[in-house]
């Protein structure tokens, strides 16, 4: 079935520096995906939309200039944190809409990111 | 934007027992509401979707129902299994397909 592939599952950083997430959708094709962050105990907050081929669309109070989002392909949206503070430290999830096959219209996420700043 | 409301303390609850899980939201009805599962430090995994112009849905041992009116969803878990504990989180779709507005998430502990 359609799966969507985070990688990497882990990543430490040093503060100032910036780290590079990648989210793929391995057989079925996405012109949008969504990247989402979610804290310990706390709800996935949306941060973007990642359209394929324009730009990203930020929600409100997400600096587009830190959280830098490229849709390279059909198949690649990749979420860049820079100059990382420790207050980034999260779990960033992305997820990507697969229209048909036969469960319907479904929306895979990807396994998550955990990013700690340190 | 919707506040999405679900019960923040965790529902424990013997095996083969039913689980309730409530979301409330409090403005627009969205054209459909989702649940998740997520297990801790894994992404959410789809469930079920229910559309406004449904009461109920059902898939195996879950239930889904929709009251547009009361802007509530509730969400079972009948002959509960400890292999169903985790959260359950509610998604409300937003302006466009696949952009969701997600609840806090209610942690569900099924003990043998």
């Amino acid at each position: 079935g359609a799966v969507v592939s985070q990688h990497p599952s882990w990543v430490i950083c040093k503060s100032g520096t910036s780290v590079k997430i990648e989210c793929r959708s391995l057989d079925f094709q996405a012109t949008t995906m969504f990247w989402y962050r979610q804290f310990p105990k706390q709800s996935l907050m949306l941060m973007a939309t990642s359209n394929e081929g324009s730009k990203a669309t930020y929600e409100q109070g997400v600096e587009k200039d830190k959280f830098l989002i490229n849709h390279a392909s059909l198949t690649l949206s990749t979420l860049t944190v820079t100059s990382a503070h420790p207050e980034d430290s999260s779990f960033y999830i992305c997820s990507a809409p697969f229209a048909g096959g036969t469960s319907g219209n479904t929306i895979y996420f990807g396994e998550g990111s955990w990013l700690t700043v340190v | 934007s919707q506040k999405i409301e679900q019960n923040s303390e965790a529902l424990n609850i013997q095996e083969g027992k039913t689980a309730t899980l409530t979301c409330n939201y409090t403005n627009y009805s969205p054209a459909y509401l989702q649940w998740y599962r997520q297990d801790p430090g894994r992404g959410p995994v789809f469930l079920l979707l229910i559309r406004e112009n449904e009461k109920e849905k059902r898939k195996e041992r879950l239930k889904v129902t929709f009251d547009t009116t009361l802007k509530q969803s509730l969400f079972h878990i009948t002959a509960s299994q400890p292999a169903d504990s985790a959260t359950y989180l509610c998604a409300l779709a937003t302006d466009s397909w696949g952009k969701l507005q997600f609840g806090a998430g209610t942690q569900v502990v099924v003990t043998p």
